[in-house]
């Protein structure tokens, strides 16, 4: 089945770690997302790639880092300078371009607790 | 820049009543736009989407329709079941880029 798998469900680390998030996709889209959702709110995007070897911030970058050396992979570091880490994370992708054909593809997410 | 702003939740409702989500939204140009459905501990899934004015999209029983003249782009269901409770995300996309704008959430919660 083709999807996006996010691992592990639930994470739990201690303040000053770092924490690497693993996302994968086998739809063979050029593009992926990371999002964080905080509990009753929506999602804020993190960073996003359109292609492999290039990534741009979102809205909320600083404290994550990413890289994209395969097509189908697009980890995501929390790093300790990030100030509140613990939240739900939600990863995406699409094929890139215009057309009616898009659409977001969502993971199941990561919960993150950083204590 | 560009904004969705959704009615603020939670929506309780008995099964079987009918669902009003209301979300409006500002872009420039001709967006498209989605609802999209997150149930409890999942990911967001597409519930339906719209790629112009007047375009009706719909799916499981839900549907919104695409109002240029509005900026809206209104989720409804004739008959909610208990299994409908979720949150619910509008969010729109610009022809620009590949990015979607989401709005706030509203939580569904449906009583038998």
């Amino acid at each position: 089945d083709g999807g996006i798998t996010q691992s592990p469900k639930y994470l739990f680390r201690k303040e000053g770690q770092n924490v690497t998030l693993s996302c994968e996709q086998n739809l063979n889209h050029d593009a992926m997302y990371w999002y964080r959702q905080d509990p009753g709110q929506g999602l804020r995007l993190i960073y996003y790639s359109q292609i492999v070897n290039d990534f741009q911030k979102g809205d909320i970058a600083e404290g994550y880092s990413v890289s994209r050396e395969k097509k189908e992979s697009f980890p995501l570091t929390v790093t300790s300078a990030q100030k509140n880490p613990t939240a739900f994370y939600l990863c995406a992708s699409s094929v890139a371009g215009t057309g009616n054909s898009y659409e977001q593809y969502f993971g199941p997410g990561t919960r993150l607790t950083v204590t | 820049g560009d904004s969705v702003t959704q009615m603020e939740g939670p929506v309780t409702l008995s099964e079987e009543a009918f669902l009003t989500i209301n979300c409006t939204y500002t872009a420039t140009g001709y967006p498209s736009l989605f609802w999209y459905v997150q149930y409890p501990g999942e990911g967001l899934q597409l519930l339906l989407k719209a790629t112009k004015a007047d375009d009706k999209g719909s799916n499981k029983g839900f549907e919104a329709t695409y109002r240029k003249e509005t900026t809206s782009f209104h989720l409804e269901k004739g008959s909610v079941q208990v299994s409908d409770s979720a949150v619910y995300f509008c969010a729109l996309r610009t022809n620009a880029g590949n990015m979607l704008t989401f709005g706030g959430g509203t939580r569904l919660m449906v009583k038998p």
